[in-house]
C-alpha cells in the first residue's frame, strides 16, 4: 500500500480481555517496528521484525505481549489479559530494510489507540 | 543520563520568531540523528535527518555537535502551522545498528 496501515484505529476493551492489533507495512518494506506511546510520554520501543524474524524482543514489557509476522508483510501484536496500564497508542513503522532505519528513519502508521477499562 | 533528553517546553512564540530546540544523547557511538514532528493525536513524521556538517531545509536548520553529544533544530520565521511537538531521534548503536530511540519531545506553540 501507499502507507503503513494499522487497524483498528481505536479499540476499547475490558480489563482481562485479549486484543490483537494489526499492521500492514508499506509494500516492499522488509523491516517492521512496533512502538507504543502513553499519554504525555515518549515513544517506547517494543519489537522489530526483519522479514518474519524478530531479532530484538527486548522492549516487550511482559510475557502478555507477543507479536508475529507472516509472509514478510502483515504483523499482529497481541496483548493477553489486558491491564489498564496497557492503555496507549500503539504505533507501527516500516523501512525498506533494517539497515535503512539508520539512514532514512521510519514511516509510521496512524496508530491504534487502545483503551482498557 | 537518559538516552535522549529534550526540554519538554512548551515554547510559546509569536509568528515570525526564531526558535531553537536542543537535544542531548548518551551514546557517543550513535551515528544517525533525526528530527520528527508530531501533531496532536497524530503519528510522528520525519522532518529532517541531521548530518555531521549541519543541514538546512527551508526555514529549518539542524546541527550536530558530536563532542558535546547534542543536536539542535532552529526554526526561522515561525508559522502558525509549525505548532507541534518536535521529537529528537537517535540510533543508539554504532553504524546502522541499534534501534531508533525517541526523545519525549519539545512542544512548540506559535501564536498570531
Amino acid at each position: 500500500g501507499a502507507g503503513v496501515s494499522q487497524s483498528p484505529s481505536n479499540k476499547v476493551t475490558e480489563k482481562g480481555k485479549d486484543v490483537e492489533l494489526r499492521c500492514d507495512p508499506i509494500s516492499g518494506h522488509t523491516a517492521l517496528y512496533w512502538y507504543r506511546q502513553s499519554l504525555g510520554q515518549g515513544l517506547e520501543f517494543l519489537i522489530y521484525f526483519q522479514g518474519n524474524s524478530a531479532p530484538d524482543k527486548s522492549g516487550l514489557p511482559s510475557d502478555r505481549f507477543s507479536a508475529e509476522r507472516t509472509g514478510g508483510s502483515v504483523s499482529t501484536l497481541t496483548i493477553q489479559r489486558t491491564q489498564q496500564e496497557d492503555s496507549a497508542v500503539y504505533l507501527c513503522a516500516s523501512s525498506l530494510a533494517v539497515l535503512d532505519r539508520a539512514n532514512y528513519g521510519y514511516t509510521f502508521g496512524s496508530g491504534t489507540r487502545l483503551t482498557v477499562v | 543520563r537518559k538516552e535522549v533528553e529534550q526540554d519538554p517546553g512548551p515554547f510559546n512564540v509569536p509568528e515570525g520568531a526564531t526558535v531553537a530546540f536542543n537535544c542531548t544523547y548518551s551514546n557517543s557511538a550513535s551515528q544517525s540523528f533525526f528530527w520528527y514532528r508530531q501533531d496532536c493525536r497524530k503519528e510522528p513524521k520525519l522532518l529532517m535527518s541531521v548530518y555531521s556538517s549541519g543541514n538546512e531545509d527551508g526555514r529549518f536548520t539542524a546541527q550536530l555537535n558530536r563532542a558535546s553529544q547534542y543536536i539542535s533544530l532552529l526554526i526561522r520565521d515561525s508559522k502558525l502551522s509549525d505548532s507541534a511537538t518536535y521529537l529528537c531521534v537517535v540510533n543508539m548503536g554504532g553504524g546502522s545498528q541499534g534501534n531508533l530511540i525517541f526523545g519525549k519531545g519539545t512542544k512548540l506553540s506559535v501564536k498570531p
